[in-house]
């Protein structure tokens, strides 16, 4: 079946660098993806979305690309900082849907 | 104000025993979710409400699982006869109405236990 996935499942990088997280899918029919954030004993928390007509979406210190041709999607944090340290999902909604389905995550740790 | 909030954040039951876990959503939001989360997954969608009718519940593992809003806003969740392999996470979100591009608003999960 069709499926959200991620590449790393675990990314370490030093306070101050930047970081990037990757996520593939494979559901030609998504026209809407989010990324989450979620802290150990927390659930998800939105960060930054994009639609399928936009391949590039900035917010505060956060940057999503989305290649619609390879599908893959991509989070960028500038200037990580220890707080930063949570697991990462990318998740697709197809058109005309309003349930997200999520990939497993990334990991990222941050050191300081 | 107040985000979502569940209850209780943990329950440890033994298997066979029934269980009902709690979501009350941000004030004002239409629509509400529960999925289930194990450990280094993503969520896993259960069912979604919108106002007191389950609009899809297509998520549902099996007849054991059922879940309540009838007054459309708490809700809670039922799981009968509970077996092992239903630990995990149970998240609830809500948001203000139920589009596909309305953002989610996590609830901080109920971690149940089936020994």
């Amino acid at each position: 079946g069709e499926s959200v996935g991620l590449h790393l499942p675990t990314l370490s990088v030093q306070e101050g660098d930047n970081s990037i997280i990757n996520c593939a899918y494979s559901n030609s029919a998504s026209d809407y993806f989010i990324w989450y954030k979620q802290e150990s004993g927390k659930g998800p928390q939105f960060i930054i979305d994009i639609r399928s007509n936009m391949d590039k979406r900035q917010g505060q210190r956060v940057t999503v690309l989305l290649n619609k041709t390879v599908k893959h999607l991509s989070l960028q944090i500038a200037a990580t900082q220890p707080g930063d340290s949570a697991v990462y999902f990318c998740a697709e909604i197809a058109g005309g849907s309003y349930i997200p389905t999520f990939g497993r995550g990334t990991s990222l740790i941050v050191h300081p | 104000g107040a985000g979502v909030s569940q209850t209780p954040s943990n329950k440890v039951t033994e298997k066979g025993k029934y269980v009902e876990l709690r979501c009350d959503p941000i004030s004002g939001h239409t629509a509400l979710y529960w999925y289930r989360q194990s450990l280094g997954q993503g969520p896993e969608f259960l069912i979604y409400f919108q106002g007191t009718g389950a609009a899809d519940d297509s998520g549902l593992p099996n007849d054991r699982f059922f879940a309540v809003r009838p007054e459309g806003s708490v809700s809670t969740l039922k799981i009968q006869r509970t077996e092992r392999g239903d630990s995990a996470v149970y998240l609830c979100a809500s948001s203000p109405g139920g589009t596909g591009t309305d953002t989610q608003y996590f609830g901080p999960g109920t971690r149940l236990t089936v020994l």
